[in-house]
């Protein structure tokens, strides 16, 4: 079955920098691949998605890349704000309404 | 109704006793997910249902564990005989079908004493 991987599991930034969260997937039959953010206490929210017929999408100051060959995905915040703060998690599957398996999150900290 | 919604939003209950836990998805949505997030963890798949039908069992950690779905709409998760480790925060999450992206509730904070 699929194995998602994800690093790094925290990670702290000045508030104006980049941050970014890679993960690693094992199933080359893998073809969508979400990422959520939680806030504390509240429910994981779908940010952005991307597929395996695109390499790249961007929404704003969010954007994600995947490689297929490599089988690794991966977010990229520019500009972090505070309220970037949050637990990103990344997840993968293959087609159809099969599970989505997710990796194990990353803290975010933005730091004023 | 907007998303998915799920109750209790909280349960306390003694360690052996059993629990209801409901999720409500979103209309139309024919696929509905079960997850467990323990306390600063990640997303543990339990069991998923497409339709009144659920294919994929393989995440419910043990047959103290149950889920069902009528009407291809309200799904309920039974928990038997509760252990302390069971307290988690119960997600739940729907998609439309062909492949769209998952819907979370706010899922129900389950606490063993």
């Amino acid at each position: 079955g699929e194995n998602v991987e994800q690093h790094p599991s925290t990670l702290s930034v000045q508030e104006g920098d980049s941050a970014v969260i890679k993960c690693t997937y094992s199933d080359s039959a893998s073809n969508y691949f979400p990422w959520y953010k939680q806030e504390l206490g509240k429910r994981p929210q779908l940010i952005i998605d991307i597929r395996s017929n695109v390499g790249e999408k961007k929404d704003q100051r969010i954007a994600v890349t995947l490689n297929k060959t490599a089988k690794h995905f991966s977010l990229h915040i520019t500009e972090t704000q505070h309220e970037d703060s949050a637990v990103y998690f990344c997840a993968a599957r293959d087609s159809g309404n099969t599970p989505l398996v997710f990796g194990k999150g990353t803290r975010l900290s933005v730091i004023a | 109704g907007a998303g998915v919604s799920q109750s209790p939003s909280n349960k306390v209950t003694e360690k052996g006793k059993d629990v209801e836990l409901r999720c409500d998805p979103i209309s139309g949505h024919t696929a509905l997910y079960w997850y467990r997030q323990s306390l600063g963890q990640g997303l543990e798949f339990l069991i998923y249902f497409q339709g009144n039908s659920a294919p994929d069992k393989s995440g419910l950690p043990s047959d103290r564990f149950s889920a069902e779905r009528t009407g291809g709409s309200v799904s309920t998760l039974t928990i038997q005989r509760t252990q302390q480790e069971d307290s988690a925060v119960y997600l739940c999450a729907s998609s439309p079908l062909r492949a769209q992206p998952q819907h979370f509730g706010d899922g129900t904070r389950l606490s063993i004493l």
